[in-house]
């Protein structure tokens, strides 16, 4: 049980266009997911905390209107990078939230690399 | 303010032998919960173990073992007889008794030759 998918796996886009991932629970609600970002060989950065029907919280220093992010069901959150550039290209993870306060489940990422 | 700390970046041993991944945290909260987690080249974290603040016994899983202790804030790791395909990224994460959040350390690579 708790899978988490994450989709695409792989996305490679041109500097200006938008990429939009999501992020699905699939064998459980989640009313939290987050999203993490890690560079090369560095560690997992929470970028956001995404909660079901309402506004994500943005850890400091993450752009709102370039990292947006919707959690418009229970098993289903995006993140979409706005305008992409050379430097948003990541590892882009996100985790659900099993409902017991202190489990999370992770997806297997999303590698991003900007043209 | 809470952190984690993974002093060791990087590892290499041989096959067979036991390697030790230290993890040293710091938190104001009383009521805490300490993971670990590995992540192999392919990038998708496994989760291995939750520990919460009030149970500080070890615990073995197999090869893995690892040693909670509250007097110094540490949250050790050991792989015994370790192999191949141990080789990874292994994280140490910490999270609050009331919030989701987990703040991860800088992760430990470990190589492990045959």
């Amino acid at each position: 049980g708790a899978v988490v998918s994450q989709h695409p796996s792989r996305v490679i886009c041109k500097s200006g266009t938008s990429v939009k991932i999501e992020c699905r629970s699939l064998d459980f609600q989640a009313t939290t997911m987050f999203w993490y970002r890690q560079f090369p060989k560095q560690s997992l950065m929470l970028m956001a905390t995404s909660n079901e029907g309402s506004k994500a919280t943005y850890e400091q220093g993450v752009e709102k209107d370039k990292f947006l992010i919707n959690h418009a069901s229970l098993t289903l959150s995006t993140l979409t990078v706005t305008s992409a550039h050379p430097e948003d290209s990541s590892f882009y993870i996100c985790s659900a939230d099993g409902g017991r306060g202190y489990e999370q489940y992770f997806g297997p990422g999303t590698r991003l690399t900007v043209t | 303010a809470q952190k984690v700390t993974q002093a060791q970046t990087e590892i290499s041993v041989v096959e067979k032998e036991d390697v030790t991944l230290d993890c040293v945290y710091e938190t104001r909260d009383t009521t805490y919960y300490l993971f670990w987690y590995k992540q192999p080249p392919s990038g998708e974290l496994v989760f291995l173990i939750r520990r919460n603040s009030f149970d500080e016994q070890n615990e073995i899983s197999g090869r893995y073992s690892w040693n909670f202790q509250k007097s110094t804030s540490s949250f050790n790791f050991t792989i015994t007889a370790s192999q191949v395909v141990d080789s990874a990224v292994y994280f140490c994460a910490l999270s609050g008794y009331n919030t989701d959040k987990l703040i991860f350390g800088t992760g430990t690579r470990l190589q492990v030759f045959p």
